[in-house]
């Protein structure tokens, strides 16, 4: 079965409108959250880390004030992406570290994002 | 710095055909992780394979095979005998073995074609 979750699966807004995403872990706690952004036809580029009960790591040219991550538990990681414009418009892409030898990440199946 | 490169952009096979997906990294760890993803069109990222940089034995599984070249920094991906349902975009990822703060860094990725 499914190991992360994320919700919505796909979300569309007007320009200027806030919209959350949620990624939960579903089989262990996660001390460590990803969060990735892939435009159409693109990579994964690394947004940011989400540390529970910690402020988030942004990756150098991610705004953090636009991106609001909040990792208030050891199962939910959010992403909220503050005042969305058409260019915003992308897949959102969580991960799951889970702790131990082979530091395995699961990802989430992802959120597609279209700001109009 | 870390790099992972996929030069192929797009590969259109016909059924039955066998392919390979080049992969090539750039590291300066001693140690390391190397991944492939398979991302078909639902965008949810499929895990295939995780090799440890110590590991250079090549490793089959079904119709997939990969090899791993630590002397060119390469870690191909073959599929056999390809069948449609393997068209989806394959990434491949490096990453790091300790246990802290750990991220993937993903090449561009490569867009698998499988016609009938």
């Amino acid at each position: 079965g499914a190991v992360v979750s994320q919700h919505p699966s796909w979300v569309i807004c007007k320009s200027g409108t806030s919209v959350k995403i949620e990624c939960r872990s579903l089989d262990f706690q996660a001390t460590t959250m990803f969060w990735y952004r892939q435009f159409p036809k693109q990579s994964l580029m690394l947004m940011a880390t989400s540390n529970e009960g910690s402020k988030a790591t942004y990756e150098q040219g991610v705004e953090k004030d636009k991106f609001l991550i909040n990792h208030a538990s050891l199962t939910l990681s959010t992403l909220t992406v503050t005042s969305a414009h058409p260019e915003d418009s992308s897949f959102y892409i969580c991960s799951v570290k889970r702790q131990g030898a082979h530091n395995e990440q699961f990802f989430g199946p992802g959120t597609r994002l279209t700001v109009l | 710095a870390q790099k992972v490169t996929q030069a192929q952009t797009e590969i259109s096979v016909v059924e039955k055909e066998d392919v390979t997906l080049d992969c090539v990294y750039e590291t300066r760890d001693t140690t390391y992780y190397l991944f492939w993803y398979k991302q078909p069109p639902s965008g949810e990222l499929v895990f295939l394979i995780r090799r440890n940089s110590f590991d250079e034995q090549n490793e089959i599984s079904g119709r997939y095979s990969w090899n791993f070249q630590k002397s060119t920094s390469s870690f191909n991906f073959t599929i056999t005998a390809s069948q449609v349902v393997d068209s989806a975009v394959y990434f491949c990822a490096l990453g790091p073995t300790t246990s802290g703060y750990s991220t993937l860094t993903f090449g561009k990725g490569t867009m698998l074609l499988v016609s009938p």
